[in-house]
C-alpha cells in the first residue's frame, strides 16, 4: 500500500518561496503521476498540478507561472515550490496519487487521486 | 474552467437514515467525476471514481450516480463513522476543479 509523507518548513514569509517534498514508500515513483492540492483553513480543496516520473508537468493557470514541480526518482520524492507567496497561499498541502499512468507509448488519464499524505500546514506571515 | 456547485451545503441526517448528496458542473464532464469524504484533521479520501464505480474498500452503502452535468452521491443507510465532508472533482479537463463540500451532521 502506498504511502505519502509530506515535508517542509510551516511558516514561510511574504514574497519568498514556498517549499515542499513528498516521500513515496510501499510503490515506485515510476508508476504513476503525483499531483499537489491545498486547502485554506475552513475552506474547499484546491489541485495545484501533477508531474510524471519523465519530468512533465501541468498545474493549475490561477497560480499562474509561480509554480514550479519536480521528480527525484532516486529517492522516489517529488517536490513543489510556489513563489512570490502571499496570505492567500496559507493552506494544508497535501501530496497526492494520480491515478494517470503511461504504458507502450500511450497515457491514460485517470486523474482521481487514491492515496493521500496526511498534509502540512504552510502559513504565510512575516 | 468548470465549476462545481455542491448541494445542499449541510445535511443534517440521522443515524441509519439515507443521504443523498448533489452535484452540479457548470458544463458537462461526461462520466469523470469523483467524490471523496474528508473528517476533520485528516485527508480527505476516494470514495468514487467514474461517477460510479467505488474505490477499494469503500462500503456497498456508499453508491454513485449520474453524467454529463448532474451527479449524485448516496448513503443508502448512514453510520456513525459517516459523519464527515464530502466533495466532489471532476476531471474531465484542466484545471481539475471541487465542489465547495457537503457537511453530513448528526441530526
Amino acid at each position: 500500500q502506498v504511502q505519502l509523507q509530506e515535508s517542509g518548513p510551516g511558516l514561510v514569509k511574504p514574497s519568498e518561496t514556498l517549499s515542499l517534498t513528498c516521500a513515496v514508500s510501499g510503490g515506485s515513483i515510476s508508476s504513476y503521476y503525483w499531483t499537489w492540492i491545498r486547502q485554506p483553513p475552513g475552506k474547499g480543496l484546491e489541485w495545484i498540478g501533477y508531474i510524471y516520473y519523465s519530468g512533465s508537468t501541468n498545474h493549475n493557470p490561477s497560480l499562474k507561472s509561480r509554480v514550479t514541480m519536480s521528480v527525484d526518482t532516486s529517492k522516489n520524492q517529488f517536490s513543489l515550490k510556489l513563489s512570490s507567496v502571499t496570505a492567500a497561499d496559507t493552506a494544508v498541502y497535501y501530496c497526492a496519487r494520480d491515478r494517470s499512468y503511461c504504458s507502450g507509448g500511450s497515457c491514460y488519464f485517470n486523474n482521481w487521486f487514491d492515496s493521500w499524505g496526511q498534509g502540512t500546514l504552510v502559513t504565510v506571515s512575516s | 474552467e468548470i465549476v462545481m456547485t455542491q448541494s445542499p451545503a449541510t445535511l443534517s441526517v440521522s443515524p441509519g437514515e439515507r443521504a443523498t448528496l448533489s452535484c452540479r458542473a457548470s458544463q458537462s464532464v461526461n462520466s469523470n467525476l469523483a467524490w471523496y469524504q474528508q473528517k476533520p484533521g485528516q485527508a480527505p479520501r476516494l470514495l468514487i471514481s467514474g461517477a460510479s464505480t467505488r474505490a477499494t474498500g469503500i462500503p456497498p452503502w456508499f453508491s454513485g450516480s449520474g453524467s454529463g452535468t448532474d451527479f449524485a452521491l448516496t448513503i443508502s443507510s448512514l453510520q456513525s463513522e459517516d459523519f464527515a465532508v464530502y466533495y466532489c472533482q471532476q476531471y474531465n479537463s484542466w484545471p481539475f476543479t471541487f465542489g465547495g463540500g457537503t457537511k453530513v451532521e448528526i441530526k
